[in-house]
């Protein structure tokens, strides 16, 4: 079955931009994932889903400040002009017959 | 606007069962899958359930297989959650999401706190 990877931390300067990576194991280089973002206390959010080819596609009132890519096996999400409301927890997510897949999240804190 | 609000979470001794509901509105309920995910104290994401919108398809994670099971009723946009046999390791925030077509998780709702313990 498909793992996702990701880094346990990020960190970022209020202002700055920062790129978080979520990797698709081995044969699953083709697969779409989508992002999540949790602030402390509250549920998760879908931000926006990625395709293997880069597109993106938005949820609905996701700022223009977010952004999503690809290359090989690895989905990205970048955040522009950080806030410090953008510090939380940020998990991929993909899927297949039966089941539902996240990785172990990137904890973003805003220096 | 999309709402899921979830209800039932509560404190249960292990061994014990729950149910949990979710009450979706700002949609037509009885065209999405929907899906339970919790998240116990600390930790991540883990999917527990899916359930296709027709009740055709029923899903669980292998951690709750023989437990847990998912149910639907479109008439009253809920879904829910019947809990048995609980277990320390059971304790967690458990999420209402629905499921576009394709497969990604679009709208989460707020969480029921679940706490097995004696």
């Amino acid at each position: 079955q498909v793992v996702l990877t990701q880094s346990p931390s990020a960190s970022a300067s209020e202002g700055a931009s920062v790129t978080l990576t979520c990797t698709l194991s081995s044969g699953h280089s083709s697969d779409s994932i989508a992002w999540l973002q949790q602030r402390p206390d509250r549920g998760p959010r879908y931000l926006m889903k990625v395709s293997s080819d880069g597109n993106y596609k938005k949820g609905d009132g996701i700022s223009d400040r977010f952004s999503g890519s690809s290359s090989g096996a690895e989905r990205y999400l970048t955040i522009s002009t950080l806030q410090s409301d953008d510090e939380g927890d940020y998990y991929c997510q993909t899927w297949g017959t039966g089941f539902h897949v996240f990785g172990g999240g990137t904890r973003l804190t805003v220096l | 606007e999309v709402q899921l609000v979830e209800s039932g979470g509560g404190l249960v001794k292990p061994g014990g069962s729950l149910r949990l509901s979710c009450e979706a509105s700002g949609f037509t309920f009885s065209t999405y899958d929907m899906n339970w995910v919790r998240q116990a104290p600390g930790k991540g994401l883990e999917w527990v359930s899916s359930i296709s919108k027709s009740n055709s398809y029923i899903f669980y994670g292998d951690s709750v297989k023989g437990r847990f099971t998912v149910s639907r009723d479109n008439a009253k946009s809920s879904l829910f959650l019947e809990m048995s046999d609980l277990r320390a390791d059971d304790t967690a925030v458990y999420y209402c999401v629905r499921e576009r077509t394709g497969g990604w998780l679009d709208y989460w709702g707020q969480g029921t706190l679940v706490t097995v313990s004696s």
